[in-house]
């Protein structure tokens, strides 16, 4: 079985400082790892993901994500938020147990305060 | 313009009133989905489909029904809808199961 865990439900952060929302799994098999971002009355969207090669992966808008096997863990960052990343985001894992199958995380929801 | 369109985007009804909510991709993925999102609970996927004709169940399956008689499509079924369903419902699409998926604008249903 998959799991998902994301230890903040919420962030609240001042306007260019760091950031990091943490996401812990766990699975038997392999798995392929994601981080979507969800703006204000609208759908998911892929802000990056993890599927196989360099253990840490980059969005186009300056967010990156490390993939930690040992610690089961896929933790994003952002070394300077702005107000438009205020938002929900959501983790999430694949593996293939038969199928593919995909479990979300709770999410966490970050708010930037000027 | 690729995407993935979901009908109807609204819907109110009534407990045992068969619904379906329709779902459709442009993009020849192999690969569709559906999820419902409620508040602290994130997304739970509900059903998923490898390719035409074949569909497995996900982690809340219960009460729901689907289908993949063609690719492009892959509509949600509620037989007999209860008010324990209400929720706001995505469908997704991905050239393969492993890969990123692409979401609709999500149907947002009430059961009274």
């Amino acid at each position: 079985a998959q799991s998902v865990t994301q230890l903040d439900s919420q962030v609240p952060v001042f306007e260019e400082a760091p950031v990091e929302l943490r996401c812990n799994y766990s699975s038997s098999v392999s798995v392929y790892l994601f981080w979507y971002v969800q703006y204000p009355n609208q759908g998911l969207q892929l802000l990056l993901k993890y599927l196989s090669g360099s253990t840490l992966v980059e969005s186009i808008n300056g967010f990156e994500a490390e993939f930690n096997k040992s610690q089961t863990s896929f933790h994003l960052r952002k070394p300077s938020v702005h107000i438009s990343d205020t938002a929900e985001y959501f983790c999430a894992v694949s593996g293939n147990t038969g199928g593919f199958k995909t479990i979300f995380g709770a999410g966490t929801r970050l708010f930037v305060k000027a | 313009e690729a995407q993935v369109t979901q009908n109807p985007r609204y819907l109110i009804t009534v407990t045992g009133k068969k619904l379906t909510v329709t779902c459709s991709q442009n993009m020849n993925h192999e690969y569709m989905s559906w999820y419902r999102q409620d508040p602290g609970l994130g997304l739970r996927q509900i059903y998923y489909s490898m390719n035409v004709e074949v569909t497995d169940k996900g982690d809340v399956p219960e009460g729901y029904k689907v289908s993949r008689k063609e690719k492009r499509n892959f509509p949600l079924i509620l037989e007999s809808p209860s008010p324990n369903q209400t929720s706001l419902y995505f469908c997704a699409s991905s050239p393969q199961g492993w890969e990123t998926q692409y979401f609709g604008p999500g149907t947002r249903l009430l059961v009274l």
